[in-house]
């Protein structure tokens, strides 16, 4: 089982829908967690963290998170298509230096 | 606003070449992480430092990558020799230590392997 998973998509909406990113995490200890954006060719960005169960909003962001059921999402409302992009879930492991795991990343495409 | 510095952008080479990359990390960020990514995966951890200490290289692939940060400030990463499946883009990313904080990314170096 690979430390953190994402559906890799590519996942596509029209704009003005709500985007919905799921991902799971396999450590039990892990504490803290992170969406970021990718554009092609470009270096990752943060969106949002979250360090506490249930849900985190910001603009229109909101992140979700379960741990009893290991679980992160990403809910991004009226979605344009300027958030087009790769979307990568990141993990912080409890017991090893703050070692950050990435999954594989979600393709969002955003139709007009 | 503070940035992750990374050089070059753009690397190309031949396979059996050596090639380096250079970073330097956000001031009085302790930690320091050097990623892989090949085109459509995930940033890959290859190693990572708390000051100059090496803290996690199991990714590493120790027979021809290698990496330092001898005074815990900027940091380079080396491959000898170069193999064509090393084409990939190679980031590197700091962070305050002992925070929950996120990870501040530099532009990364693509480099492409002939």
């Amino acid at each position: 089982q690979k430390e953190v998973e994402q559906n890799s998509g590519p996942l596509s909406v029209p704009e003005g829908a709500i985007a919905s990113l799921n991902c799971t995490y396999s450590d039990r200890g892990s504490q803290s967690f992170f969406w970021y954006r990718q554009y092609s060719g470009k270096s990752p960005e943060l969106i949002m963290f979250i360090y506490s169960n249930g849900d985190k909003e910001d603009g229109r962001f909101t992140a979700q998170l379960n741990k009893a059921s290991q679980y992160v999402s990403l809910l991004i409302r009226d979605s344009q298509p300027s958030d087009s992009a790769t979307y990568l879930c990141a993990v912080t492991l409890r017991a090893s230096y703050d070692k950050v795991i990435f999954g594989p990343g979600t393709s969002l495409s955003v139709i007009p | 606003e503070a940035e992750v510095a990374q050089s070059p952008r753009y690397k190309i080479t031949e396979k059996s070449q050596a090639v380096a990359f250079w970073c330097d990390p956000i001031s009085g960020h302790a930690t320091l992480y050097w990623y892989r990514q090949i085109l459509g995966q995930g940033p890959e951890l290859l190693v990572q430092f708390q000051d100059e200490s090496v803290v996690d290289d199991s990714q590493l692939p120790k027979d021809r990558f290698s990496a330092e940060r001898l005074k815990g400030v900027d940091s380079t990463l080396k491959i000898q020799p170069a193999e064509l499946g090393d084409s990939a883009m190679y980031l590197c990313a700091s962070r305050r230590a002992g925070l929950p904080d996120e990870q501040y990314f530099g532009p990364g170096t693509r480099l492409t392997v002939t």
